[in-house]
């Protein structure tokens, strides 16, 4: 089975600076899937930024990049230029495909989330 | 487009009975998943279906059911209900990919069931 842990329960940054959110991942496979999801309090989840294990290079999303050390099993998220719309809960989430019926699907399995304050 | 909705937004049952908890996905999107996300914690995965049929579940106890109708709307079933299940229930629909990587979830605003 796949566990996702986030150690950080709590972050906070100032307006404009920089944060880095830590994710580590345990697993076996070798192809996968890794993202970022932010859930505001209005409790939407959105999907920030996805990896995709095969590739060497790390996304990015505007002001969100991804640091993936497939080695290490790590994949954090960095957050530039913070604004106070980024203040939310980050989810760091793996999944694996599997196929049925000549389709894929796949389940997301979550870590435990970082809440991210940005101060003005 | 209208995303994903849920229905109820709040929901308040007693131990012991049953609920049901409904899901439209986006138009176009013929896969749902159900997660359960308790407070303070990361949301777990359910189930996941596609063309009514069951893709996917997670370690839930079979007090837990679900099922997809033909306009692939979805609802999910608990019955015996414990205090242990108050949770925000999240419905996510996704296009369907028949090979290659997975489509994007996009999650549905969640019902919250709290059991007393």
């Amino acid at each position: 089975a796949q566990t996702v842990t986030q150690s950080q329960p709590e972050m906070s940054v100032q307006e404009a600076e920089t944060v880095t959110l830590s994710c580590t991942y345990d697993t076996s496979e070798n192809n996968y899937y890794l993202f970022w999801y932010k859930q505001p309090p209005s409790r939407q989840m959105i999907l920030v930024i996805r990896q995709e294990a095969y590739k060497q290079q790390n996304a990015t999303e505007n002001r969100f990049s991804v640091n993936f050390q497939k080695a290490a099993k790590s994949f954090s998220l960095k957050i530039s230029d913070s604004q106070l719309g980024d203040t939310a809960m980050y989810f760091c989430a793996f999944m694996k495909l599997g196929y049925a019926g000549g389709t894929s699907y796949g389940k997301l399995t979550f870590g435990q989330g970082t809440i991210l304050t940005v101060h003005p | 487009d209208a995303g994903v909705t849920q229905s109820p937004t709040h929901l308040i049952k007693t131990r012991g009975q049953h609920v049901t908890l409904r899901c439209s996905p986006i138009s176009g999107h013929k896969s749902v998943s159900w997660y359960q996300q308790v407070l303070g914690q990361g949301p777990q995965f359910i189930f996941q279906y596609y063309e009514k049929e069951e893709r996917g579940r997670g370690n839930f106890p079979d007090r837990f059911s679900a099922r997809q109708f033909p306009n692939y709307s979805s609802e999910l079933n608990v019955n015996a209900l414990l205090l242990g299940d108050s949770a925000l229930y999240l419905c996510a629909s996704s296009l369907v990919q028949l090979a290659g990587a997975p489509y994007e979830q996009y999650f549905g605003p969640g019902t919250r069931l709290t059991v007393t």
